[in-house]
């Protein structure tokens, strides 16, 4: 079976700093994706791992352990526009993405 | 604009109903996965087509069905609705290959489908 965790739900403050962990237990694994979703809207490409290690893109980085199976996504200087949720996608096959359920960010001033 | 377009973007019917969700994959596109996500659930992978021809079948219930055509556009049919069946239906469509970058899924607007 496939299992994605995520928290539910995270808080934050404006200019700071914030990680949200994934951890997974998939028949097969090809990479490990971030997006992010506005309430409503589609879901938008953050990020891709499929190697150990850190990925970094401007205020958001991602980091990847294989043999834990766990995930994090780190966010610097928050902004408000970065209240979304933030799915953790494993691809587990030829192009198949298995999604978490998502963790609910919410940014105040 | 991730170039994935969904039609209609909005759609009201009644329980017993059948609705039909249309899909343009991006330019060049071959892959079209669809995937429903419902009120505080996660996106739930329906099927997946490359190039026509059924490739991934995930949590698809027998009510519902879809198809790709030849000019790439796909459609995902809904049967004998149930108001469970209200989520936001999206489709999703990914390059051919992975050379070009991670394959990462480009995503519509979606589809909100509520069945009264």
């Amino acid at each position: 079976g496939q299992n994605i965790d995520q928290p539910t739900e995270m808080t934050a403050t404006e200019g700071a700093i914030v990680q949200i962990n994934c951890t997974y237990q998939t028949s097969g694994f090809n990479g490990l994706f971030w997006y992010q979703q506005h309430a409503g809207e589609a879901p938008t490409f953050l990020s891709y791992n499929v190697l150990d290690g850190l990925e970094e893109k401007g205020r958001f980085s991602s980091f990847l352990s294989r043999s834990k199976g766990y995930s994090y996504l780190l966010l610097k200087e928050l902004q408000m526009k970065d209240s979304a949720s933030y799915l953790c996608a494993v691809r587990t096959g030829f192009q198949k993405l298995v999604f978490g359920t998502g963790t609910r960010l919410l940014v105040s001033p | 604009d991730s170039g994935v377009t969904q039609t209609p973007k909005h759609l009201i019917t009644a329980t017993g109903q059948r609705v039909t969700l249309r899909c343009s994959p991006r330019s060049g596109d071959l892959s079209v996965y669809w995937y429903q996500q419902s009120l505080d659930q996660g996106l739930q992978f329906l099927i997946q087509y490359y190039n026509g021809e059924e490739r991934a079948k995930g949590n698809i219930l027998e009510r519902f069905s879809a198809q790709q055509f030849p000019d790439l556009h796909s459609e995902l049919n809904l049967s004998s609705l149930e108001l469970g069946d209200s989520a936001l239906y999206f489709c999703a469509s990914s390059p051919r290959s992975l050379a070009g970058g991670p394959g990462e899924l480009f995503f519509g607007e979606g589809s909100r489908l509520t069945v009264l």
